[in-house]
């Protein structure tokens, strides 16, 4: 069974510039959750999909959005880039982001902003 | 509010035991994770104990609980260089709308020595 893939799994960028990270699931799985690492403050929540609806969100601010699609994929854009959104983004699916469901963790997408 | 402490660093010699503490916050927590991140790779769930337990054991890992002073650790018997990484402690509250996001400490880099 495959797991969680990410792409592109390194990406550079530029301030100001917008940027797209792509997640897919496991197939089956429903829920996607995006997290933000970073050295100073950790990982944190950003969002969750859940049959193409966003049901939970984050303390980030509106640059960044997300949306998830009918087979369960899910993108999340950061526009107007900023020099502070340079960290590790990963993705997590679930069968159903319920308590005790597993999220199996994808191998991140490592986002550098100059 | 959500807040889950964990100590940063942990050295311990090949063989050994290692036990990686953690408090957590929110006692709607039903389940509470322990993750496991080698460089370069995403997160790895190792463990998770229900908060009605004490205590769980899964071959050379045991979890303990303390819902009391909401402290949790994870044990790692006959402890291997495999095993160095950063472990993370996670809980997980109830967000609403069915969904339950993972509140992650910052992770404790355990160096083991051979």
């Amino acid at each position: 069974k495959a797991g969680v893939t990410q792409t592109p799994r390194y990406l550079i960028k530029t301030r100001g510039q917008q940027v797209t990270l792509s997640c897919s699931p496991i197939s089956g799985h429903r829920s996607v959750s995006w997290y933000q690492q970073t050295p100073g403050q950790g990982l944190q929540f950003l969002f969750e999909y859940f049959s193409e609806t966003q049901r939970n969100k984050g303390n980030f601010p509106g640059r960044f959005s997300g949306r998830q699609f009918s087979n369960s994929r899910s993108e999340m854009n950061v526009s107007t880039l900023e020099l502070g959104d340079s960290a590790l983004y990963l993705c997590a699916s679930s069968r159903d982001h319920r308590g005790m469901d597993e999220q199996f963790f994808g191998p991140g997408t490592r986002l550098t902003v100059l | 509010g959500e807040d889950v402490e964990q100590s940063l660093f942990l050295s311990v010699r090949e063989g050994d035991s290692s036990v990686i503490n953690c408090t957590y916050t929110d006692s709607s927590s039903t389940y509470l994770y322990w993750y496991k991140q080698e460089p370069g790779a995403g997160l790895q769930l190792l463990t998770y104990i229900f908060s009605n337990m004490d205590m769980k054991q899964d071959q050379r890992l045991t979890v303990l609980l303390n819902k009391k002073d909401k402290h949790l650790s994870l044990r790692i018997a006959d402890t291997q260089t495999g095993d160095s990484a950063i472990y993370f402690c996670a809980e997980s509250p109830y967000s609403g709308a069915g969904s339950y996001q993972l509140t992650f400490g910052k992770g404790t880099k355990l160096s083991v020595i051979p």
